[in-house]
Formats: C-alpha cells, structure tokens, sequence
C-alpha cells in the first residue's frame, strides 16, 4: 500500500539556523503534497498545499519566506524551516494524495525542537 | 469547509464495540465523510470514507445517517492498538487538503 517516508524523524537545531525535512512518496506519484504543523495537545493544522513543479499555496498567516516547500518531483517534498527559533519547536507532518484515490496517506512526522 | 462536531473523549472496555459520533448539519451533495485516526506521536492514516451508503472494511464500519447530518464510526472489537484520536472530515475532492477538527480521544480500558 502507499508509504510516505519523512525525513528525519525528530531533529534539534539552535535557534537561527535552518532546517530541511524532506517527504517522499515511496511505492506512488503523489499528485498533491500537504504540509501540517502540530502543536502539543493540539489539532493538525495545515500549513501549505504543494503541487509538482508549481509555487505551494500557504494558508492564512503561514509565512512563505519562513516555511520555504520546494516540490521539485512527484514523490519528493521539502520544507525548509529557515532561521528557526524556539516558537517554531513543533510536529511536522506531511502528506500526499493521488489522482482518483480519495486517501491522504500521511508520513510518520518530524519532531522538531529548536533551541 | 462544512464543520463537523464530535466529542472530545470516549472511553471503551477492551473487546467491546465502540460507537463514535460526528455531527454535520451544514454538509453539501458533495462532501465526502471521511475519518481518520492518529495515533500518539504519529502521522493520521486513514480509517474509512463515504458518501451516503454505509461502508465497511477491515478497519470498521461507517455507518450514515439518511439525511447525511451525522454518522457514526464503528469499531467491532476494540482493542489497546485503536487508542487514539478520531478525525471526522468532510472533503470535496482527493486533492483538496484534510482540515482538522479537534477529534475525539479515545481510550481503551484493558
């Protein structure tokens, strides 16, 4: 069935510095990619819609100079969290979609805590 | 998007059925009912969708109600694995985006 991979799984990182999480598509041609964010005890929030080859579509108050998503193929994503600071410590999660199945197969999240 | 309203918490003994309520007044012809479960420290995977006939897999069953207002999650057995968080979801279309509700906590009692 379809696997969606992220990469890494948690990573720590000092404040101002930059982080890249990939998410892959491992067995499928993800037509679409999502991006989340969640917060202790709290909901998944989205954060950007991501298709192959186009500029990704952020949410409302999603910062795109922030939260760079580059989807340069159909089985690879990116977020790129650029000068990090503590506030941005969350549950990154990703997820894709394919053309004529109605599930969204998510990835297993990456933790993120900057210090 | 057309909002759902489910129940923070649900509790359940080991081996019993468990019922999970959504509520979906505002639900267009379109909306699919879809539901997902996240487990602690994991991505969501997907658990069932319909539109307006029950379905049933291997997971449980989705059972919707005439009008399409609400539905109802079915878990046959539960056991210790299906603690988590249950989403339910209305989407138009797979490559709209899932946007989250609260969901509800359930805890299995050994």
């Amino acid at each position: 069935g379809a696997v969606v991979s992220q990469h890494p799984s948690r990573v720590i990182c000092k404040s101002g510095t930059s982080v890249k999480i990939e998410c892959r598509s491992l067995d499928f041609q993800a037509t679409t990619m999502f991006w989340y964010r969640q917060f202790p005890k709290q909901s998944l929030m989205l954060m950007a819609t991501s298709n192959e080859g186009s500029k990704a579509t952020y949410e409302q108050g999603v910062e795109k100079d922030k939260f760079l998503i580059n989807h340069a193929s159909l089985t690879l994503s990116t977020l790129t969290v650029t000068s990090a600071h503590p506030e941005d410590s969350s549950f990154y999660i990703c997820s894709a979609s394919r053309w004529q199945f109605y599930e969204q197969y998510f990835g297993p999240g990456t933790r993120l805590t900057v210090t | 998007d057309a909002k759902t309203t489910q129940p923070n918490s649900m509790e359940s003994n080991e081996e019993e059925p468990v019922h999970l309520p959504c509520n979906h007044s505002t639900i267009s012809g379109t909306d699919y009912i879809h539901w997902y479960r996240q487990l602690p420290s994991q991505g969501p995977e997907y658990v069932i969708h319909g539109l307006t006939s029950n379905v049933n897999n291997r997971m449980a069953s989705l059972a919707i109600a005439e009008d399409r207002k609400s539905s109802t999650l079915i878990l046959h057995r539960a056991t210790l694995r299906d603690a988590a968080v249950y989403y339910c979801i209305l989407r138009v279309s797979g490559n709209t985006p899932l946007v989250f509700g609260k969901g509800t906590r359930l805890s299995v009692i050994a």
